[in-house]
């Protein structure tokens, strides 16, 4: 089964003081790992995709990197506006009833002060 | 473009009563799965439908029941509701099965409260 977990579970940083949030996984064949940030009362919103150890993608502040055994979450100079809970989830190759399920982290919850 | 819609926002139902919840997803997007989302355990999927048709489903009793229409809009069913099927509701679509195209999109989730 696959299992995925989240670490640290809340993360309290300084405006400008970067830092990592990792997810290390358990899964049979990944097709993909996602990353996803979600704001108090709202749904997950997509960040990053990565399919392949070794893949690296960034938008912005953030910069998401993979292993065959971990993913990480790269947050440079975060601002206040940072703050929020980081999820990670898998997704593992087709085959089965599972195949278009996402199997979540329990998050990370980040909280960026002035 | 509007993102994926879910309705109603807010539910307080009674233990044993039944809920109906619904999910609009982004224009052209085929696929729609459904998650529950709580404290404790976290987000969990439930199932996933494509042309109209249930793909995939999680580990949940059969009380968790939906449905997917030809225009895409799915809904969600939970009968005989219990005291921890208290949770947030989230919805998510994608172009195509498994998330094909650009991966999930989510809505802002319904927040259903079991008393």
């Amino acid at each position: 089964e696959d299992q995925v977990t989240q670490s640290p579970e809340a993360l309290r940083l300084q405006e400008g003081e970067s830092s990592s949030l990792n997810c290390s996984y358990t899964v049979s064949g990944l097709r993909g790992l996602f990353w996803y940030r979600q704001d108090p009362g709202k749904g997950p919103e997509f960040l990053f995709t990565l399919y392949s150890a070794g893949e690296e993608k960034e938008k912005e502040r953030l910069k998401a990197t993979l292993t065959k055994k971990e993913s990480f979450l790269h947050i440079t100079a975060p601002k206040p506006e940072d703050s929020a809970t980081y999820l990670c989830a898998v997704q593992h190759l087709a085959g089965g009833t599972s195949y278009g399920k996402l199997t979540f982290g329990q998050g990370t919850i980040l909280t960026v002060h002035p | 473009k509007a993102g994926v819609t879910q309705t109603p926002r807010y539910l307080i139902k009674t233990r044993g009563q039944q809920v109906t919840l619904s999910c609009s997803p982004i224009s052209g997007h085929r696929s729609v799965s459904w998650y529950q989302q709580t404290p404790g355990q976290g987000l969990q999927f439930l199932f996933e439908y494509f042309s109209e048709t249930q793909r995939n489903k999680g580990n949940f009793p059969g009380r968790f029941s939906g449905r997917q229409f030809s225009n895409s809009r799915s809904e969600m069913n939970v009968s005989t509701l219990e005291l921890g099927d208290s949770a947030l509701y989230l919805c998510a679509s994608s172009l195509g099965l498994g998330g094909a195209g650009y991966g999930y999109t989510f809505g802002s989730g319904t927040r259903l409260t079991v008393v």
